[in-house]
């Protein structure tokens, strides 16, 4: 069955570092992937969109990479600050199915000042 | 206010009641999904639309029931509440179902807590 891994322990980083959080998948091929930023409380934020033949993509401090040889998309914040503190999620879109999302579990970050 | 809102934020019921769960955009997006987040499960597509009038199941369907009769309304209903339906609530919705512009827009989300 499809399969999507985030790693499930907290990544606890220094302020002014770059985070780096992946997301693994399994029996599937999609064709774009996102990923999403969730605070306590609240519903989940889009913020990156990349396809399948983009290997990378950038948006202000924020870098994702796609690498559908590895099955494995890298998230990326440069000069981390604490409010980038949050649970961030990836979720694959499938040609087949492309209004439907497949989410990963989350990765929760926590930047230190 | 513009935007994707549900209600309750909160719900406390036992067992056995039925419960609805509501969805309201602003938006008038096409597509709408119902969620439930779990530890350990992250989000779980539960039903979806495509219109209004268009429903189908996602991965967790069973002990649910959507409508939709107008194209900013999605309300879910739990028939008969069961503990094990204790969760998060997250409705979405999306303009387009074309993979490029399938955007989810994510509502606040109702923490039901069945007794």
């Amino acid at each position: 069955s499809q399969k999507i891994e985030q790693n499930s322990e907290a990544l606890n980083i220094q302020e002014g570092k770059t985070a780096t959080l992946t997301c693994n998948y399994t029996n599937y091929s999609p064709a774009y992937l996102q990923w999403y930023r969730q605070d306590p409380g609240r519903g989940p934020v889009f913020l990156l969109l990349i396809r399948e033949n983009e290997k990378e993509k950038r948006k202000e401090r924020l870098k994702v990479t796609f690498d559908t040889t590895l099955k494995q998309s890298l998230f990326h914040i440069t000069a981390s600050q604490p409010a980038d503190s949050a649970t961030y999620l990836c979720a694959l879109v499938g040609v087949d199915s492309s209004y439907k999302l497949i989410f990963g579990s989350g990765t929760r970050l926590l930047v230190r000042p | 206010d513009a935007g994707i809102t549900q209600s309750p934020r909160y719900k406390i019921t036992e067992t056995g009641r039925q419960v609805t769960l509501m969805c309201h955009q602003t938006w008038s997006h096409s597509y709408m999904f119902w969620y439930r987040q779990d530890l350990g499960h992250g989000l779980r597509l539960i039903y979806y639309s495509a219109a209004a009038d268009i429903t189908d199941k996602g991965e967790v369907p069973d002990g649910y029931v959507v409508s939709r009769s107008k194209t900013e309304n999605f309300p879910l209903t739990l028939e008969s509440a069961t503990r094990s339906q204790t969760s998060v609530y997250f409705c979405a919705s999306s303009e387009s179902g074309k993979p490029m512009y399938n955007i989810q827009y994510f509502g606040a989300g109702t923490r039901l807590s069945v007794l």
